[in-house]
């Protein structure tokens, strides 16, 4: 089954503690990127990979880290959370511009 | 800075009422405009899309109309039933080397009811 999938679906942790969510896809896509959703805000991307060690920044990736070490795999790094990165975040993948597959989402609390 | 601009924020409707969302951009090197819809607990999955040569898509009970001059788009849904109660994001994106960025509407919480 083609599908995206992250882990863990959800996290509560304290300021400063350092936390990797991690994203796999099975559909050897090139595209991958990670979205933060926050109520009346939408959803906005933190950074988006185009292919193996090719990553660039989306519109808040403060306090934030990628890597693309795969094709397959997109974790993001939060090396010292803090509150205001309580949020549900979504990666995705795509095959170029067209339809992008989300995941189940992780729902992460900073305490 | 929201470069894509989302309304109304939640809009409830009637069974067979027709809902329209309407969204707004800035950037017009913008060539792809995608809507995706979002139930709870599950993350977005795309619903239709749209590329700026065309005025309209339809796809089933779901129409895109766009207007290049305005700067606007928007979806339309027919015949709208209960299952239909989602959330719903319009989105934008370049191609070119930046095919990957792409820019999401606030979203609109859709309610039909019975």
């Amino acid at each position: 089954e083609a599908q995206v999938t992250q882990n863990p679906r959800y996290l509560i942790t304290v300021t400063g503690k350092k936390l990797t969510v991690t994203c796999s896809q099975n559909m050897n896509h090139e595209y991958m990127s990670w979205y933060r959703q926050d109520p009346g805000l939408g959803l906005r991307q933190i950074y988006y990979s185009m292919n193996v060690e090719v990553t660039d920044k989306g519109d808040v990736p403060e306090g934030y880290k990628v890597s693309r070490k795969e094709k397959r795999n997109f974790p993001l790094i939060l090396e010292s959370p803090s509150p205001n990165q309580t949020s549900l975040y979504f990666c995705a993948s795509s095959r170029g511009q067209e339809t992008q597959y989300f995941g189940p989402g992780t729902r992460l609390l900073v305490l | 800075q929201q470069q894509v601009k989302q309304s109304p924020q939640s809009l409830i409707v009637q069974k067979g009422g027709i809902p329209i969302i309407n969204c707004a951009y800035e950037n017009t090197a913008f060539d792809y405009f995608p809507w995706y819809q979002q139930f709870p607990g599950k993350g977005p999955a795309l619903l239709i899309a749209i590329r700026p040569d065309v005025s309209e898509k339809k796809e089933g009970r779901f129409t895109i109309s766009f207007n290049k001059s305005a700067k606007q788009f928007s979806l339309h849904i027919m015949d709208s039933q209960p299952g239909d109660s989602a959330t719903y994001f319009c989105a934008a994106s370049t191609g070119g080397t930046s095919y990957g960025k792409l820019t999401f509407g606030q979203g609109t919480i859709l309610t039909v009811h019975p």
